[in-house]
């Protein structure tokens, strides 16, 4: 079955970098893109932005531009999250999610993996 | 921006009961493109309804999708134990793509 499976939690200091990665298993990689999501304590899901993990185009939301980047290594059917610039604003959930259209976007997402928990604290 | 607003923010009700739940776009969701998620504690979200009324698969048919333009409904016609969770709705008509803050159903 479709499995997204993200590495551990993270503790960080302000100002610095986190990369949290993405593993999926029991689907061809390399057809659905990726998107992250994450929530801060007391708000709101927040869209990230997304990686088409075929080609490697990206689309990042305003709000994160200039501090994520979403890469990928297709041979470990793989995606990465990369945040600069840490703030405790930062600590939240952090959850991959697949979109569920084939080499499409439909922009909604199914399923999601089972969420990282990045701790930004000096 | 399309901000969405979920009313009401806690409901409290038995199981058995019916559970009527409000997504309020600022401004009307393209093609009512609009999903609807389950989270329980500890657990990631779980697509429920895609396209304001579709469900996904694996949803039981207690839980529907209707609205259009700017007004959505969620409504699980009787609360099993296991649907006691927080519901948020999406929108995926425009980028950003945003979320309401979610409606906590919880057991009366």
């Amino acid at each position: 079955q479709v499995q997204l499976v993200q590495s551990g939690a993270e503790v960080k200091t302000p100002g610095a970098s986190v990369k949290l990665s993405c593993k999926a298993s029991g689907y061809a990689f390399t057809t659905y893109t990726m998107h992250w999501v994450r929530q801060a304590p007391g708000q709101r899901l927040e869209w990230m932005g997304r990686l088409s993990t075929g080609n490697g185009n990206t689309r990042y939301s305003q709000n994160f531009q200039g501090r994520v980047t979403i890469t990928r290594d297709t041979s470990a059917s793989t995606v990465y999250m990369e945040l600069s610039g840490l703030t405790s604003e930062d600590t939240a959930v952090y959850y991959c999610a697949r979109d569920p259209c084939p080499s499409c976007y439909y922009n909604w997402f199914d399923p999601w993996g089972q969420g990282t928990l990045v701790t930004v604290s000096s | 921006e399309i901000v969405l607003t979920q009313s009401p923010g806690t409901l409290s009700l038995s199981p058995g009961e019916g559970a009527t739940l409000s997504c309020r776009a600022s401004q009307s969701v393209s093609s009512n493109y609009l999903a609807w998620y389950q989270r329980k504690p500890g657990q990631a979200p779980r697509l429920l309804i895609y396209a304001a009324s579709s469900r996904a698969a694996g949803i039981p048919d207690r839980f529907s999708g209707s609205g259009s333009g700017t007004d959505f409904t969620l409504t699980i016609s009787r609360l099993e134990p296991e649907d006691f969770a927080v519901y948020y709705c999406q929108q995926y008509g425009s980028l950003p793509l945003t979320f309401g803050g979610g409606t906590k159903v919880e057991i009366k």
